[in-house]
């Protein structure tokens, strides 16, 4: 069975700090990664999306970038965080023409 | 620009009662509508809805699609304190591969 894991859980970093958040995949190859953001009790919004290692879409011009290094790997980084980076933020995953996203369990980020 | 807009924003009713909740949208050329329901973490995925008229039906849960009038609704009878969620749209437009456009949210309360 298909699994997917975030972490951190949570983080609390300054404004100005780097930020590194991964989402592993497992028990799939070659799936279609993505990367949302949920403002406090809303609507997700996404901001990354990548159908392949090395192919990734943006969906909203920000300071925070993505990468996928390996199949099953996606990464959401920033240089410089800024306090409206704080959110609750979710990986997802989903196969081919299928469109069911499988969601991971999120990781809680607070800029201060 | 696509978009999603759900109603209610939030919702509080008593164990027992019935809740219809809506999502309209507007996107070019449609293609399917998810459902999904969002507890503490990650969303689950509810239901797809793809044609006009055909009730898709879960237990107590169930939802419809009106092509014609661009909008879903799920229903939920004799709702439970387990029912409390975020309850969560969103539309693939026909041309954006996998990708979903989200609602944002309806935040439904079941008191005992």
């Amino acid at each position: 069975s298909q699994t997917i894991h975030q972490w951190p859980a949570t983080l609390v970093q300054p404004v100005g700090s780097p930020l590194s958040l991964e989402c592993t995949v497992e028990g799939t190859s070659n799936p279609n990664l993505y990367w949302y953001r949920q403002a406090a009790g809303r609507g997700l919004q996404l901001l990354f999306y990548s159908v392949g290692i090395g192919q990734i879409s943006s969906e909203v011009p920000q300071n925070l970038s993505a990468s996928r290094p390996q199949d099953r790997q996606f990464i959401l980084s920033s240089k410089k965080l800024l306090l409206s980076d704080s959110g609750f933020y979710l990986c997802a995953w989903g196969r081919g023409r299928s469109y069911e996203q499988y969601f991971g369990p999120g990781t809680r980020l607070t800029v201060t | 620009e696509d978009k999603v807009v759900q109603s209610p924003l939030s919702l509080v009713v008593h164990e027992g009662d019935t809740v219809t909740l809506n999502c309209s949208y507007e996107v070019t050329n449609f293609r399917s509508l998810l459902w999904y329901k969002q507890e503490k973490k990650a969303p689950t995925f509810l239901f797809m809805l793809t044609s006009s008229g055909i009730e898709k039906k879960s237990g107590r849960l169930s939802s419809i699609l009106d092509k014609k009038e661009l909008f879903s609704i799920l229903n939920i009878t004799a709702t439970q304190t387990g029912d409390s969620a975020i309850y969560l749209c969103a539309v693939i437009p026909d041309n954006a591969g996998n990708m979903l456009t989200f609602g944002g949210g309806t935040r439904l309360m079941v008191k005992p």
